[in-house]
Order: C-alpha cells, then structure tokens, then sequence
C-alpha cells in the first residue's frame, strides 16, 4: 500500500495568513493527489484532484501543487471558514490511502 | 446535485455483523463508483473500498478484504455496507461517497452525513 504522511498535524494560524500544508508519499504517485476538507460537524468536501485542479465551487484561495512524492495545498489568506480537517488522498493505486490529516485552527 | 443519505446510528454486539445503507438521489447509482470510508473516532479517514453498480465489480482494501462485503441495488439506488466479526475496533463513523470522473481523473465529490456504529456489549 502507498502510504501518505501529512505535516504538520496541527497548524494554528491566523485570518489572513498564507500557509501551507505538505503530503509525501511512500512511492512516486504521478500526480494523482486529491485534497479534501473536513468541518467540524463531518461534512467532507473535495477541494483539489489531480494535484492542482479546482473542484468546482472551491475558492481561488485554495491552489495545489507537486510531483513525484512531495505534494502541498496553499491557502493563500485565510478565511474564518477554512478552520477545519484537510485531508491528501492518492489514487495512483489501489487501496486509495489518506494522509493522516491536518488540523487548521485559529491562532 | 447528487445527494446521500446513509442509515443511522447502530449499536451492536462484538462477533456480530452490521449492514449499513447509502441512498442515492439525484441521478442513477449507476453513473457512479460506490465508495466507503472508516473514521475512528478523533482520527483521520480510512478508505474500505468502492462497488461498481453497473456489473457489481468490487475492490477491497486488504485489511478488509475478509470481514467487508459491498453491494448495490440499482432498483432502490442504494449501496450497502455489511461488516462482519465486528470489535470494538470497528466502533467509527462510516461514510459512503461517490467518485466521478473529472478531465479523466476521480474524485470523490459526493458524501453522505456518515453512520455512526458502536460496537459494544
């Protein structure tokens, strides 16, 4: 299985701040890397397939990018409803595998 | 807009099985992958596997490959979920979702409220 790390783990941050959160994987997975996001009430939304491309309806403020093993999704200024779970995905292979996941939390 | 509606919340004994349910409205369950996905409590998401409902194709992650079994029913538009020799491992939230095709790549863009299961005697 590919295996996902994430980091950090816990981001506090600031509105309005850019920040940045990294997924390596254990094996080059050619860019197929999806990010998610988490509310605190469960819903899950995609935000990025394929490494850098907009899902529909997701903020300019989001972008991704990446290569190989080393991926990151920029929030380019920080709104109060970006606080939540941000999660990588890889679909190169089966089992899709997550990345443990980010909390973003105000500083 | 495709929408999800799992079943609810379940309290079950160990050793047991438990079969959950994901309705899909808006569309046909068969213009999409059917997927589930584990997520423990305070901790991160799990992918179990996905149901093609067009030919009941499946594909499993290996640690569930023995105790999960997925299926559809594309006359009630429904995926199911059924987990079998439950532990208290097994206590999570499960969630189903679609994936759909997006300029040739998936992602799972639609999710369901998820379904709370207890396992506990």
């Amino acid at each position: 299985d590919i295996q996902m790390t994430q980091s950090p783990s816990s981001l506090p941050a600031s509105l309005g701040e850019r920040v940045t959160i990294s997924c390596r994987s254990s094996q080059g997975i050619s860019n197929n890397l999806n990010w998610y996001q988490q509310k605190p009430d469960g819903t899950i939304k995609p935000l990025i397939y394929y490494t850098s491309n907009l899902q529909s309806g997701v903020p300019s403020r989001f972008s991704g990018s990446g290569s190989g093993t080393y991926y990151s999704l920029t929030i380019s200024s920080l709104e109060p409803k970006d606080f939540a779970m941000y999660y990588c995905q890889q679909d190169a292979s089966f089992p899709w595998t997550f990345g443990g996941g980010t909390k973003l939390e105000l500083k | 807009e495709v929408q999800l509606q799992q079943s609810g919340a379940e309290l079950v004994r160990p050793g047991t099985s438990v079969k959950l349910s994901c309705k899909v409205s808006g569309d046909t369950i068969t213009a999409y992958y059917m997927h589930f996905v584990k997520q423990r409590p305070g901790q991160g998401l799990e992918w179990i596997g996905r149901i093609d409902p067009e030919d009941d194709s499946t594909q499993y992650a290996e640690k569930f490959k023995k105790r999960a079994t997925l299926t559809a029913d594309t006359s009630s538009n429904t995926a199911y979920l059924k987990l079998s020799s439950l532990t208290s491992e097994d206590t999570a939230i499960y969630f189903c979702t679609t994936s759909s095709y997006y300029n040739g790549y998936p992602v799972m863009d639609a999710w369901g409220q998820g379904a709370s299961v207890t396992v506990s005697s």
